[in-house]
């Protein structure tokens, strides 16, 4: 089934650890996206990607990196975790970055 | 910066009402507006995408109006059912080339549609 795949579905992470959370799309998307979801605060913006090659910084960056290598893959990278990372992670694509957004099942993560 | 607000934040409703949500933008220079679906410790699912040149797209049972001179968009669900109930998030893609691509959300509206 085409679609978004996120791993892992779920994490609990000391602070202080690196974590990579892979994303993968088969839809052929050139646009991708990364969001946290916090109670309270929404879903909010935090690397965006609108081709294989290019990132950029969404509403909240800090404390995280992205890399776009090929068209498929979008990982989130926490280089050092802290607590107020402990959220829900949503990885998205787009054909464009004017359609419509597809959304992956989440990544649920508690940093300790 | 734009700000999404969802009215009501809770609904609870009898099966077989029909019902409308609300959306409203405060900036509407806007490329398009995206209605999503969200169960419980899931993902979102994509409902309805308006250009922001429409004024309403359908699908089955549900209708999204945009007035993007007003900043407001509805969400029409007509003959409510159980299987409805979730939370509904508004979204909008702001226009302009740095905001190309990134959606702001609302805070969503809770459903509940009791047997």
């Amino acid at each position: 089934i085409a679609g978004i795949t996120q791993a892992p579905t779920s994490q609990i992470l000391a602070a202080g650890r690196r974590m990579t959370l892979r994303c993968t799309q088969d839809m052929r998307h050139n646009a991708m996206y990364w969001y946290r979801q916090d109670l309270g605060l929404g879903l909010r913006l935090i690397h965006y990607s609108n081709t294989a090659g290019t990132t950029g910084k969404g509403e909240v960056p800090d404390g995280y990196s992205v890399s776009r290598a090929n068209t498929d893959d979008f990982p989130l990278t926490l280089a050092s975790a802290v607590p107020s990372q402990t959220s829900v992670y949503f990885c998205a694509s787009s054909l464009t970055g004017d359609t419509e957004a597809f959304f992956g099942q989440g990544t649920r993560l508690t940093v300790v | 910066k734009q700000e999404v607000t969802q009215i009501p934040a809770a609904l609870s409703v009898p099966e077989g009402e029909n019902l409308v949500l609300n959306c409203s933008f405060t900036d509407s220079a806007i490329y398009n507006l995206q209605w999503f679906r969200q169960d419980p410790g899931k993902g979102l699912t994509s409902l309805l995408l308006i250009q922001s040149s429409q004024r309403e797209q359908t699908s089955g049972r549900l209708n999204a109006s945009l007035d993007k001179s007003s900043g407001r968009s509805t969400l029409y669900i007509a003959a409510s059912q159980p299987g409805d109930s979730a939370t509904y998030l508004c979204a909008v893609m702001d226009a302009g080339g740095t905001s190309y691509g990134k959606l702001t959300f609302g805070q969503g509206t809770i459903l509940t549609v009791h047997p």
